[in-house]
């Protein structure tokens, strides 16, 4: 069975502590995502990795970076974490991305508090 | 302008019934792909259904069925005999044909709530 793991379900932090999520699929998937989650916002894509040590920013990838050093792992990493950045982190990864049909599979995601 | 639009943030429908969610979506692309996840209140995103833009007839999954509208740009989500289980976030996504388009497009979700 397909597994997307996300290292905490629930994750509390200081401002301007240096903050790091951790997501490690098990399923050989070339491209992985961070997406954040908001109330009345929806999804939106923070970073995503199309291969290893590749990157491309998304739509909101202000006060994060991505580090993909293996094809398994993929962090998000707030460098000094903010208030605005409590929310739920969601990884996810699919295979190749090159075919319109192919889904995302996703892991339980992270609900961060920034106090 | 927003890709994905869901107009209802939330829904109420009593057991058994059947339920439609609205997405509208927005797109140049003639190649693209629709899905709907469901979120239960653990978080993890389930997928449920998948309509491509070329396929001629609308997708089934189940209960799950996509009313799919391509002159209208509408990919509308029909829970049929609703149960207690399929209270929860769902949400409408779109990947787009063209080169280098990796990810999904996410709406901003219609919560349902089913009454018993």
């Amino acid at each position: 069975d397909v597994k997307v793991t996300q290292s905490s379900r629930y994750l509390v932090k200081r401002t301007g502590e240096k903050v790091f999520l951790e997501c490690v699929q098990d399923m050989d998937h070339e491209n992985m995502f961070w997406y954040r989650q908001d109330p009345g916002l929806g999804l939106r894509l923070i970073y995503f990795s199309y291969d290893v040590k590749m990157k491309e920013k998304g739509d909101i990838p202000e006060g994060y970076s991505v580090s993909r050093e293996k094809k398994e792992r993929f962090s998000l990493i707030l460098e000094s974490a903010s208030t605005n950045q409590t929310s739920m982190y969601l990884c996810a990864s699919s295979l190749y991305g090159t075919t319109v049909d192919e889904k995302l599979f996703f892991g339980s995601g992270t609900q961060l508090s920034v106090l | 302008a927003q890709k994905i639009t869901q107009t209802q943030p939330g829904m109420f429908v009593q057991e058994k019934e059947a339920v439609t969610l609205d997405c509208t979506y927005d797109t140049s692309d003639p190649s693209y792909g629709l899905f709907w996840y469901k979120q239960p209140s653990s978080g993890e995103m389930i997928f449920l259904i998948y309509q491509g833009s070329y396929d001629q007839q609308n997708a089934t999954e189940g209960r799950y069925s996509l009313n799919f509208q391509k002159a209208r740009k509408s990919a509308n989500l029909v829970i049929s005999a609703s149960q207690l289980g399929d209270s929860a976030m769902y949400f409408c996504a779109m990947r787009e044909g063209r080169a280098g388009s990796y990810q999904l497009t996410f709406g901003k979700g219609t919560k349902l709530s089913v009454i018993p």
